[in-house]
């Protein structure tokens, strides 16, 4: 059964800090990958796509390691409003994402 | 620009009970549309999607159906519900395939069975 698993959380973080954050894939054949946004009894929304290089924008970076078969996502000074649950997707066909239950992210005054 | 709504945002149904959420997608023409479940502390699952009117594919076997009568218009539906029905339900929708990972959600609809 193809997995995709996150460390539930939350993290408590103080306002300007850096935070980071993996999610596991157990499908070595996936090819593209996700970071996804979700307030409290809200939608998801994406937040960014994990490409092979990395990418960044603005204070978030994303990175990819088919080796071990991880990928994360990094905040640089963290704001209140970066509170959310962040929910790692891993496209398994044209229709089909797998998606983790969310990492519970609480940025703290 | 396009917008996606569903209804109703809430409810709460006894055992036994029909369902019914609707879906409807403005500003865009033949989308991909989707019915995803997230049960709480559980990533997102799909339960159906469709590439056009008539057409639905399911990914797990349950007690729900889907349908979609029009093009913007997708539907979901049970005759009985059941404990496990509980949930929190997603419609979304995409561009063709779902090729850039990129799916817009509506505001959701949050369903107890008591």
């Amino acid at each position: 059964r193809k997995e995709v698993e996150q460390d539930p959380g939350p993290f408590n973080v103080p306002e300007g800090a850096t935070v980071a954050f993996n999610c596991t894939y157990s499908n070595s054949a996936s090819q593209s990958f996700f970071w996804y946004r979700q307030d409290c009894r809200k939608e998801p929304k994406l937040l960014m796509s994990v490409y092979s290089s990395g990418n960044e924008d603005g204070r978030f970076t994303a990175q990819l390691n088919r080796a071990s078969q991880y990928i994360s996502l990094l905040i640089r000074d963290s704001k209140l409003s970066d509170s959310a649950t962040y929910l790692c997707v891993v496209k398994e066909s044209n229709y089909q994402l797998i998606w983790g239950a969310g990492t519970k992210l609480i940025i703290k005054p | 620009s396009q917008t996606i709504h569903q209804w109703p945002a809430t409810l709460v149904q006894p055992v036994g009970s029909p369902l019914s959420l609707e879906c409807t997608v403005e500003g865009t023409s033949n989308p991909n549309l989707y019915w995803y479940r997230q049960a709480a502390g559980r990533g997102l699952q799909l339960l159906f999607y469709s590439v056009g009117i008539g057409q639905i594919s399911s990914e797990v076997p349950q007690n729900l159906s889907a349908s979609r009568p029009q093009d913007r218009q997708f539907i979901l539906s049970s005759k009985k519900l059941l404990l496990s029905d509980s949930g929190f339900y997603l419609c979304a929708w995409s561009v063709g395939r779902v090729y850039t990972g990129e799916l817009f959600f509506g505001e959701g609809s949050r369903l107890t069975v008591l």
